[in-house]
């Protein structure tokens, strides 16, 4: 089993619709966790990084975090074309020097 | 700022054949990491190194090599390319703040695209 599983999509919406990305995770070790943004033929850039249980917000996204339940999310509100890329979850436990990234979620939002 | 980069951007080489992927960094990250991308696939770790003159193994090491001669460069060494080893490579670095029990985010180079014949 993976230590991070994450919705394998593809997903595709219509401009101005709310997005859910998802992953869950084995790994109770795990206390950082991080959404990277990939557009295509483009090396990865981190988009949110939160470390605790909660919601973080910035801007139209939105990261949250349950540990209770391993799992963890990306919302996207109003999303736009340009939002159209791969999303990446990716992990990470103190002290640990690299993080555990999920296979990806290709998302598309059509005008 | 350059930040990661990586050269070259493409390449095809023939099985059996070797070559060096090229990655320097210009932020003075003590961290450096090497992946690789299978299509439609996440990141999977090859080598990283936590410093120069220090490397370890990740997740998928067999058929590759590595050296951290300096904090600014961290070259991949192919050796006897396979057709598996075709995949889109990766080259990241990131901070560690001797404060701080993690490190900060990871920065990506663009990628080279490799294709084993």
């Amino acid at each position: 089993q993976k230590e991070v599983e994450q919705d394998p999509g593809p997903l595709s919406v219509p401009e101005g619709a709310i997005v859910s990305l998802n992953c869950t995770y084995s790994n109770s070790a795990f206390q950082y966790f991080m959404w990277y943004r990939q557009y295509s033929r483009k090396g990865p850039e981190l988009l949110m990084y939160t470390y605790s249980s909660g919601n973080k917000e910035d801007g139209r996204f939105t990261a949250q975090v349950d540990k209770s339940s391993k799992y963890i999310s990306l919302f996207i509100r109003d999303s736009q074309p340009s939002d159209s890329a791969t999303y990446l979850c990716a992990m990470s436990a103190p002290n640990a020097g690299k993080s555990t990234f999920g296979d990806g979620t290709t998302l598309t939002v059509k005008p | 700022n350059a930040g990661v980069t990586q050269t070259p951007k493409f390449r095809i080489l023939k099985i059996g054949q070797s070559m060096t992927l090229q990655c320097t960094q210009d932020m003075n990250h003590n961290y450096m990491y090497w992946y690789r991308q299978d299509p439609g696939m996440g990141l999977k770790l090859i080598y990283y190194s936590v410093g120069a003159g220090i490397t370890d193994k990740g997740e998928v090491p067999n058929g590759y090599n590595v050296s951290r001669s300096t904090t600014e460069d961290f070259p991949l060494r192919l050796e006897l390319a396979a057709p598996s080893q075709t995949s889109v490579y990766f080259c990241a670095s990131s901070f560690r703040d001797r404060g701080l029990l993690m490190n900060t985010e990871a920065f990506f180079g663009q990628g080279t695209r490799l294709t084993v014949v």
